[in-house]
C-alpha cells in the first residue's frame, strides 16, 4: 500500500515568492492534515480536512496561506508571499477517522515532507 | 490553552538500557494519544496509538500506556538499541477535536 506521497521535497526560494506544496494521501483516508514543523519542535496543525471540508483552520495565516482539497483526495498548500519566517518541513498527514468525539478512533499517516527555505 | 510537555528534552542511553520517556497535557481530556518516532529530515513513522476506549498498547519492545485522569502518557522501550535512535514524539486529540503534538525527545542509543 501506497503511504502519503509530497511534492517537492525541498524548495528554496526567495521572500515575496509564491510557493505550492501538494499531498496525496493514502486511498481511502478522509482525514488530510497539513502540519509546519520548525527546527526543534513538534509538528503545529495548519489546517485539517474532513473529505473536502476544512474544519479546523484555526492555525492557518490566511493573509498569506490557502489550501485546497478538491474531491475529497489530493490536497494542495500555497503560500503568497512568502516570508522568512516561514522557513520550516511542511508535513502532510493522513488517516481514516471514523465515529465523533471521544469515540473517534483514526490513526494518522505521514508524509516526508517538504523542507522549504526562504531566502 | 492546552500545552503539551515531553520529559526528558533529551537522552542519551548505553546499549541494551531499559528507559521511559514522558508525555503529558495540561489539560487532562484526551480522547486518543499516538506515539511516533521521527529521524533526521524524515517525516513521521506511527510507533502506536491509544483509542479512547483503551489504557495502553504494545508493540515487540514498545509500550504505551494512558492515563487520561492525569493527562500523563508513557512510552516504554526495553532493552534500547542503536536503532532506536530518534526523536519521539506524542501527539493527543483533545476534548476540543484539536490534534495537539509535543516537542519530542531526543533518543540516543549508544553502542
Amino acid at each position: 500500500e501506497a503511504g502519503v506521497v509530497q511534492s517537492p521535497r525541498y524548495k528554496i526560494i526567495e521572500k515575496k515568492q509564491p510557493v505550492a506544496f501538494w499531498c496525496n494521501p493514502i486511498s481511502g483516508h478522509n482525514t488530510l492534515y497539513w502540519y509546519r514543523q520548525n527546527l526543534g519542535q513538534g509538528p503545529e496543525l495548519l489546517i485539517r480536512y474532513e473529505n473536502e471540508e476544512a474544519v479546523d483552520d484555526s492555525q492557518l495565516p490566511k493573509d498569506r496561506f490557502s489550501a485546497e482539497r478538491l474531491k475529497g483526495v489530493d490536497s494542495t498548500l500555497k503560500i503568497q508571499p512568502a516570508e522568512l519566517g516561514d522557513s520550516a518541513v511542511y508535513l502532510c498527514a493522513s488517516s481514516l477517522e471514523k465515529g465523533s468525539g471521544s469515540a473517534t478512533t483514526y490513526e494518522q499517516y505521514f508524509g516526508p515532507g517538504t523542507r522549504l527555505t526562504v531566502t | 490553552k492546552q500545552e503539551v510537555t515531553q520529559i526528558p528534552a533529551a537522552l542519551s542511553v548505553p546499549e541494551g538500557e531499559n528507559l521511559v520517556l514522558n508525555c503529558s497535557f495540561t489539560d487532562s481530556a484526551i480522547y486518543n494519544l499516538q506515539w511516533f518516532r521521527q529521524d533526521p529530515g524524515k517525516g513521521l513513522t506511527s510507533l502506536l496509538l491509544i483509542q479512547s476506549s483503551q489504557r495502553e498498547q504494545t508493540s515487540g519492545r514498545l509500550n504505551a500506556s494512558l492515563d487520561k485522569s492525569s493527562g500523563r502518557s508513557t512510552l516504554y522501550i526495553a532493552a534500547s538499541q542503536p536503532g532506536d535512535s530518534a526523536t519521539y514524539l506524542c501527539a493527543g486529540r483533545t476534548s476540543y477535536d484539536k490534534v495537539i503534538f509535543g516537542p519530542g525527545t531526543s533518543l540516543s542509543v549508544i553502542p
